[in-house]
């Protein structure tokens, strides 16, 4: 039979809210963030990066923040819609030479 | 440009048969990634190729894996003797290394049912 595995975890958001998405990541020396969104049936697509210089990047109704201290980085949605139901991914990277380690993803789901 | 592209789709096997998965990446891009993505899962990563540097193959999870990558273009998974423990997505994604970014560009994927 399948295998048993842990699932994603879930957030749910009232449409119209902010939606704000939390990430741990794991080494202390990645200088490289990225976050992707994976809607049903499709394959991950790049949503934003940050690089360590850097504490904060906005883009297009997303802001990406990163807390160095305690490894921690956060997707930020504005005016959450519809159509931002996906699984949220982040990941980390040694510089741009070096693969992307991924984290586990977020299930964001919004209520009408 | 065209994005990267997967095929099949959808796959449905049987136990026990072998499969083939085919990936194309985005012309120029030296990296390429496989994935398996189980149903309600994150990604866990398979195989990596860079250019001409041997494969990383450190994710594949059983010799029944393999996969091979012609220069700087296609590659192909190939699942031997497929169980019902290898239903999944298998997604495959291409980035250009060096650049002052690493983002890799997945495609669909090929949805695996292994009967």
């Amino acid at each position: 039979g399948e295998s048993v595995g842990l699932h994603l975890p879930t957030l749910s958001v009232q449409e119209g809210d902010n939606s704000i998405i939390n990430c741990a990541y794991s080494n202390s020396a990645s200088d490289y963030f990225i976050w992707y969104k994976q809607e049903s049936g499709k394959g991950p697509q790049f949503i934003i990066d940050i690089r360590s210089n850097m504490d904060k990047r906005q883009g297009q109704r997303v802001t990406v923040l990163l807390n160095k201290t305690v490894k921690h980085l956060s997707l930020q949605i504005a005016a959450t819609q519809p159509g931002d139901s996906a699984v949220y991914f982040c990941a980390e990277s040694l510089g741009s030479n070096y693969q992307l380690i991924w984290g586990a993803g977020t299930k964001l789901i919004i209520k009408p | 440009g065209a994005g990267v592209s997967q095929s099949p789709s959808n796959k449905v096997t049987e136990k026990g048969k072998d499969v083939e998965l085919r990936c194309d990446p985005i012309s120029g891009h030296t990296a390429l990634y496989w994935y398996r993505q189980r149903l309600g899962q994150g990604l866990e990563f398979l195989i990596y190729f860079q250019g001409n540097s041997a494969p990383d193959k450190s994710g594949l999870p059983s010799d029944r894996f393999s996969a091979e990558r012609t220069g700087e273009s296609v590659s192909t998974l190939t699942i031997q003797r497929t169980q019902q423990e290898d239903s999944a997505v298998y997604l495959c994604a291409s980035s250009l290394i060096g650049g002052t970014k690493n983002i890799q560009y997945f495609g669909a994927g090929t949805r695996l049912s292994v009967l």
